[in-house]
C-alpha cells in the first residue's frame, strides 16, 4: 500500500546547522507530498508541499523537492533555529484515493 | 467554525467502557480524516470521509472501532469496550477538497487513557 517511511529520531542539532530529514514514498499513483510540523503543545499544520515531480515546496526557510527517480522527499534547512525545535511528519496523498498517509514523525530539538 | 473542533480535549475511561469521540470539522471541507497518534509512535491512520462516505475503513485496528458522519459535518468515532492499548491521542483533521490541492487542518486531539 501507500506509504512513507521517514528518518527515525529524535535529532538534535545546534543554533545555526544545517537540516536533512530524509523522507522516501512508496506509492501506486502519482502522490503529492508533504511536510507537517507540530510544535510543542500545538496542533499539526502544514509546513509545505508539492504535487508533481521536480516540485519544490518551501516555507519559513525549510525547502523539500519532489523527486520522482528517487521516490524522495527529503526536507532540508540551511540554519535551523531554536524555534524549530518540533517533531515533522512526510505525507503522502495519492489522487486515486484521496487520503493521507504520514510517516512516523521525527523530533527536532535544537540547542542555543 | 475557525477551526477544527474536537471534544472532549481529554477523556480518561475505564476499561470495557464505550467512548464517543468527536470532530467538528472546518465549515464547508468535505474531506475528513481520523488518526491515532500513541506516546512515542507516528500518525496510524484510522478512516477518512468525503462527504458522508468512508471509502477506505482499512486502517480501524479492529471491529470495536466505527466512526460515522452525518450532514457531511461533524463525525463520531466510537471504540466500544475499551482496551488499554487504545490509550492514545486521536486526532481529526479536514481539507476542502483533495489533500493533494487543498491543505488538511488538524484539530487539537482527544487525549484518551484507559485504566
Amino acid at each position: 500500500g501507500d506509504s512513507v517511511t521517514q528518518m527515525e529520531g529524535p535529532v538534535t542539532l545546534s543554533e545555526e546547522a544545517f537540516l536533512t530529514i530524509n523522507c522516501t514514498y512508496t506509492a501506486t499513483g502519482y502522490p503529492s507530498l508533504f511536510w507537517y510540523v507540530q510544535y510543542p503543545g500545538e496542533g499539526l499544520q502544514l509546513l509545505l508541499k508539492a504535487t508533481k515531480a521536480d516540485d519544490k515546496g518551501s516555507n519559513k526557510g525549510f525547502e523539500a523537492t519532489y523527486r520522482k527517480e528517487t521516490t524522495s522527499f527529503h526536507l532540508e534547512k540551511g540554519s535551523v533555529q531554536v524555534s524549530d525545535s518540533a517533531v515533522y511528519f512526510c505525507a503522502l496523498s495519492v489522487s486515486n484515493n484521496n487520503d493521507m498517509r504520514f510517516g512516523a514523525g521525527t523530533r527536532l530539538t535544537v540547542k542555543p | 467554525g475557525a477551526g477544527v473542533s474536537q471534544s472532549p480535549s481529554n477523556k480518561v475511561t475505564e476499561k470495557g467502557k464505550d467512548v464517543e469521540l468527536r470532530c467538528d470539522p472546518i465549515s464547508g471541507h468535505t474531506a475528513l480524516y481520523w488518526y491515532r497518534q500513541s506516546l512515542g509512535q507516528g500518525l496510524e491512520f484510522l478512516i477518512y470521509f468525503q462527504g458522508n462516505s468512508a471509502p477506505d475503513k482499512s486502517g480501524l485496528p479492529s471491529d470495536r472501532f466505527s466512526a460515522e458522519r452525518t450532514g457531511g459535518s461533524v463525525s463520531t468515532l466510537t471504540i466500544q469496550r475499551t482496551q488499554q492499548e487504545d490509550s492514545a491521542v486521536y486526532l481529526c483533521a479536514s481539507s476542502l477538497d483533495s489533500p493533494g490541492l487543498t491543505e488538511a487542518f488538524f484539530g487539537q486531539g482527544t487525549r484518551l487513557t484507559v485504566v
